[in-house]
């Protein structure tokens, strides 16, 4: 079946330490991106990239970090510069170049809680 | 700026009733406009979409909604709620002016169905 996997579905740190979210897409999109959701604040992009090796910052970026080295990969790193990094994290992805990219598809998400 | 706005963060229906989540945008170029749904602690899966033509969109799960130009809206109704409609829904916007793959999405609205 085509779809996003995202891993792992619960992820516990201690405060001051890196972790790496995974983010898998088989559906050969060329688009994938990176929201944070939080209680009554819907969604906020992270970073988004439209192709290899090229990736942008969204409204949230500090903190953050990803790479694009394959197009059906896209990890996400918070970093311990990220002040408050407890939150539910949504990997998407979409297809189209140019203005005909429309709807994302979305993962399963990973709820991240760093204590 | 661009906007999303959905009106009321909790709606409370009983089975059987009418479902009414409101969804208004501000821009004066008519978007590409959607709505999802979230189950808790899963992703979001599109319910619909409307990009051009017919003004009345159907989606999954006996859903629809209909773009009002002129109200700069995109409200979504099922004429029956049943229990298994209680989630959270997600309007979302793509504004015309903005990046080719973003979207804007409302904070959510917590769709309860009582029995």
């Amino acid at each position: 079946d085509g779809g996003i996997t995202q891993s792992p579905k619960y992820l516990f740190r201690k405060e001051g330490q890196n972790v790496t979210l995974s983010c898998e897409q088989n559906l050969n999109h060329d688009a994938m991106y990176w929201y944070r959701q939080d209680p009554g604040q819907g969604l906020r992009l992270i970073y988004y990239s439209q192709i290899v090796n090229d990736f942008q910052k969204g409204d949230i970026a500090e903190g953050y970090s990803v790479s694009r080295e394959k197009k059906e990969s896209f990890p996400l790193t918070v970093t311990s510069a990220q002040k408050n990094p407890t939150a539910f994290y949504l990997c998407a992805s979409s297809q189209g170049v140019g203005g005909l990219a429309l709807e994302q598809y979305f993962g399963p998400g990973t709820r991240l809680t760093v204590t | 700026a661009q906007s999303v706005t959905q009106l009321g963060s909790h709606v409370s229906v009983s089975e059987g009733a009418l479902v009414l989540l409101r969804c208004n945008y501000s821009s004066s170029v008519p978007p590409y406009l959607f709505w999802y749904v979230q189950y808790p602690n899963q992703g979001l899966q599109l319910l619909l979409k409307y990009t051009t033509g017919a003004t009345l969109v159907k989606g999954i799960n006996g859903f629809e909604a209909e773009f009002k130009k002129s109200e700069t809206s995109f409200h979504l109704t099922k004429p029956s709620a049943h229990m298994s409609d209680a989630a959270e829904y997600f309007c979302a916007v793509r504004f015309s002016s903005g990046s080719a793959r973003q979207l804007t999405f409302g904070s959510g609205t917590q769709l309860t169905v009582l029995p």
